[in-house]
């Protein structure tokens, strides 16, 4: 059984800190790592992606991918209060077609 | 900017009848999902369809399910003979081919399933 797993939360931290997210997957053929961010009610919007070890920037948000740790973090720096949602790491293997296996998601919130 | 559509926003139905839930990928994409999201539960992989066939499909994806892309436009799912558990979000996504971007979703806004 493929499985994805994130601390649920939820995460609490104050407006201008940074928040970490970790995710750790079972598959070691996993070939692609996403985190996507959902608020309530709404769909999953991507905010990361990453292929290969190492870390990835993009703006405030950077991931980090350790494939021999099958460990994948984010890093949000200069939280804000609209960052407050839940955070889904979602890893794809590619067999032919590709499955998508989700974790249930670390709420965060960010304190004004 | 390119969006995934969904239709209806909100669908209702007694338990044992079929839906079928609409969806229009981004025009340049050819790989097509579908996902669910129970409420107050994870976001699970329902199928992936390229090439007008079905490529992956999960464990939950069973007789009852099925997918079909009509024309050129449209991608559906049809439940066959709802039941209570089937009440869901239902998620449609889409992916480019090429290189790298191949593997990125982008998600419609969903189709809340209530069956009754």
């Amino acid at each position: 059984q493929k499985e994805v797993e994130q601390n649920s939360g939820p995460l609490s931290v104050p407006e201008g800190a940074i928040a970490s997210l970790n995710c750790t997957y079972s598959d070691r053929g996993s070939q692609s790592f996403f985190w996507y961010r959902q608020y309530s009610g709404k769909s999953p919007e991507l905010i990361m992606s990453i292929y290969s070890n190492g870390d990835k920037e993009d703006g405030r948000f950077t991931a980090q991918l350790n494939k021999a740790s099958q460990y994948v973090s984010l890093l949000i720096r200069d939280s804000q209060p609209s960052d407050s949602a839940t955070y889904l790491c979602a890893v794809t293997v590619e067999t032919g077609g590709f499955k998508t296996i989700f974790g249930a998601g670390t709420r965060l919130f960010v304190k004004a | 900017e390119p969006e995934v559509t969904q239709t209806p926003s909100h669908q209702v139905t007694q338990m044992g009848q079929e839906v079928i839930l609409r969806c229009v990928p981004i025009s340049n994409h050819l790989y097509f999902y579908w996902y669910r999201q129970i409420l107050g539960q994870k976001v699970e992989f329902l199928v992936s369809f390229y090439n007008n066939e079905i490529s992956e499909k999960s464990e939950i994806f069973d007789d009852q399910f099925s997918v079909e892309r009509p024309d050129g436009s449209n991608f559906t799912l049809k439940i066959r003979s709802t039941k209570l558990e089937d009440s869901a979000m239902y998620f449609c996504a889409s992916s480019q081919v090429s290189g790298l971007a191949k593997n990125i979703q982008y998600f419609g806004a969903g189709t809340r399933l209530s069956v009754l």
